[in-house]
């Protein structure tokens, strides 16, 4: 099993373009979420989803989608990249609730020019 | 609202001293708790988890970590640390997000840890 894939690993964009981040697990697990990290701040959650076709906000949602049409992935799209959304971008998964321990993929840094 | 504090930015050990990182939380209800490591460019691995029951829990690579309701508070503790324990350390807590049962974590800020020879 590979767990929980992100790709890419790095990425530079221009102000205002936009990206789509990819995860996909191969667990079977129904709940799916997304982290930023920056630091001195922890992880903030992004988006989160408790199954295909269901999402919901998190604590920092602003500028980012998500949609989950299949159980393994949930891309998180940028939709006008702004220099404040450079960071290091998590993806985490687990069986079927949030509280259960989290499968974290290796991250994505991403930086916002 | 329910939050996370690890006080300390970071912290230096000697290899082979002991280790406290120090995590306090704040819930109105039992929470499930969790610490984390995170090396340099590496997603986040769990340690241990504390969902109910004993309240010292035991984890990967020597780790262990002590639920004391009275502190509202979960410190990790090792008794004798190695180099390669060097990494970032999140304390986490998870809990029932809205009425629908959803759920979700909230993250310390982390605890930077060195390790001198």
């Amino acid at each position: 099993n590979a767990g929980v894939t992100q790709t890419p690993k790095f990425q530079v964009l221009k102000t205002g373009q936009s990206m789509t981040l990819q995860c996909a697990q191969d667990m079977n697990h129904e709940y799916m979420s997304w982290y930023r990290q920056d630091p001195g701040m922890g992880l903030r959650l992004i988006h989160y989803s408790v199954g295909a076709g269901i999402t919901d906000q998190g604590e920092v949602p602003n500028g980012y989608n998500v949609s989950r049409s299949t159980t393994e992935d949930f891309p998180l799209r940028l939709l006008s990249a702004a220099p404040s959304q450079t960071s290091v971008y998590f993806c985490a998964s687990s069986y079927n609730r949030g509280s259960q321990p989290q499968h974290f993929g290796d991250g994505t840094r991403l930086s916002i020019l | 609202a329910q939050s996370v504090t690890q006080p300390d930015i970071h912290i230096t050990v000697s290899e082979g001293a002991s280790l406290e990182l120090r995590c306090n939380y704040s819930y109105g209800a039992t929470p499930y708790l969790f610490w984390y490591v995170q090396s340099p460019g590496q997603g986040l691995q769990l340690l241990l988890k504390y969902f109910s029951g004993d309240t010292l829990v035991q984890g990967i690579k020597g780790f262990e970590a002590e639920f004391k309701r009275s502190q509202s508070s979960f410190n990790l503790r090792k008794p004798s640390v190695h180099w390669s324990d060097a990494a970032e350390y999140f304390c986490a807590v998870g809990y029932t997000l809205n009425n629908f049962g959803n759920e979700k974590l909230t993250f310390g800020t982390g605890t930077r840890l060195t390790i001198i020879p």
